[in-house]
């Protein structure tokens, strides 16, 4: 299995809700990432779990919480969120060791809609 | 800071070669990756160099020369569906720290 899984594939959320977005891989990855990505821009690293630790925090608003119960599975967590949220969220994971990061193998994204 | 610069769009036709350049300068570097991305997917893993030096895979390849703060991909014998964004990707870090570029559009015409 060499898949990462995300899902909702669609999200639309009004600035009230509180929602939940889901990744899950079983690569056996020890490193977990959050990316957001706009139209016809690069990916912004949001962050970076190492070992279920979060490792990185790119100074992401706190209305974005990330969660990584096990090494399997991450996720982010939604609140109160701005319509400038809108974008293709992209979940990654690395095969991460003590000498080697590894590439990423990326989801195929949540795209969310904050209206 | 981080700085990572690389063609927005180019065109070749179809059987043709392409060479995307990179350039990037980052505090830490400890590799440099190429992405492909088809329009509304994630992007997907082509090559890797952390060593100075051609890297070959098939149809792609990939040069690094660290002193330079250089990289490009090679893509030869091209074909319609390797129109797509190309992403250079810096690894600034031992931590997993990602540094992408804008992106280079790749048209692949007939």
């Amino acid at each position: 299995d060499t898949e990462v899984t995300q899902t909702p594939k669609h999200l639309v959320m009004g600035m009230t809700n509180k929602k939940s977005l889901k990744c899950e891989q079983h690569m056996g990855h020890r490193a977990m990432y959050w990316y957001k990505q706009k139209a016809k821009k690069p990916p912004e690293l949001m962050f970076v779990y190492s070992y279920e630790k979060l490792s990185i925090n790119e100074s992401v608003p706190s209305r974005f919480s990330p969660e990584c119960p096990n090494s399997s599975l991450l996720n982010l967590h939604l609140h109160a969120l701005q319509p400038e949220d809108s974008a293709l969220y992209l979940c990654a994971s690395s095969p991460r060791t003590e000498t080697n990061t590894g590439e990423l193998f990326f989801g195929e994204g949540s795209r969310l809609t904050v209206l | 800071g981080q700085n990572i610069d690389q063609p927005t769009e180019m065109t070749a036709t179809e059987g043709a070669i392409v060479q995307i350049n990179c350039t990037y300068q980052t505090s830490g570097f400890n590799g440099l990756f190429w992405y492909q991305q088809h329009a509304g997917e994630a992007p997907t893993f082509l090559s890797y160099n952390v060593l100075d030096g051609l890297e070959e895979k098939g149809r792609f390849s990939s040069f690094l020369s660290r002193s330079k703060g250089y990289s490009y991909l090679l893509l030869k014998e091209l074909q319609m569906k390797d129109s797509a964004s190309y992403l250079c990707a810096a690894l600034t870090d031992s931590w997993g720290k990602f540094q992408f570029g804008a992106g280079t559009q790749v048209v692949v015409t007939p």
